[in-house]
């Protein structure tokens, strides 16, 4: 089976510009959540997604949106990109919003210059 | 607030030795409590988890985590440290308080040297 797979891998956006990141949980997986980790640092919570509804939000401004679609892929969308938005965005898919553990995507490395 | 702390940035052990990654938690409620391994230039991977029950609980690699409820703690052991052990070690914990969020700490930087 495959596991999480996210792209892109790597990405290079300019100040201003919008970014979406895509994400392919794991077959059966019905629950996504997004995470950003700055070098250095833990984690920090984006989102989840459980059967297409958004089940939890993190300290993010609005800026940061997303949606998970009917296969149960998703996309976590970023405007109006600050050069503090660099950082890999990791995307885990699991079976149960909260009793179960996460499988982690490889992530994506965001530069915004 | 819901926290999770790591009080140490870097644990050294020798290899064959019994290592300790420390984790304490703030939530309300019930939490879930997990461990993640990260190594370089991999992703995160699940260790254990404690959901209910026995306190003690058995994971991936031979590691196991100690839930304590007076001391908020759930810290991750190995009876013998392995050179291969050496990564960085995340804490973290789920809650649903108006939503479901997994909360993980800053992580340990575990080194075992030979």
């Amino acid at each position: 089976d495959a596991g999480v797979t996210q792209s892109p891998t790597h990405l290079i956006k300019t100040r201003g510009q919008h970014v979406t990141l895509r994400c392919s949980p794991i077959s059966g997986h019905k629950s996504v959540s997004w995470y950003q980790q700055v070098l250095g640092q833990g984690p920090q919570f984006i989102f989840q997604y459980y059967e297409k509804e958004e089940r939890g939000r993190g300290n993010f401004p609005d800026r940061f949106s997303a949606r998970q679609f009917p296969n149960y892929s998703s996309e976590l969308n970023v405007n109006a990109l600050l050069l503090g938005d660099s950082a890999l965005y990791l995307c885990a898919s699991r079976l149960a919003p909260t009793d179960d553990g996460y499988t982690f995507g490889s992530g994506t490395r965001l530069t915004v210059v | 607030a819901q926290s999770v702390a790591q009080p140490e940035d870097q644990v050294n052990v020798a290899e064959g030795n019994p290592l300790t990654v420390k984790c304490t938690y703030s939530v309300s409620g019930n939490p879930y409590l997990f461990w993640y391994v990260q190594y370089p230039n991999r992703g995160l991977q699940f260790l254990l988890k404690y959901i209910t029950g026995d306190n003690l609980v058995k994971g991936s690699y031979g590691f196991e985590a100690e839930f304590n409820k007076s001391q908020t703690s759930f810290h991750l052991k190995k009876p013998s440290a392995l050179v291969s052990d050496s990564a960085l070690y995340f804490c973290a914990v789920s809650v649903n308080t108006g939503g479901f969020k997994t909360i993980f700490g800053a992580g340990t930087r575990l080194f075992v040297k030979a």
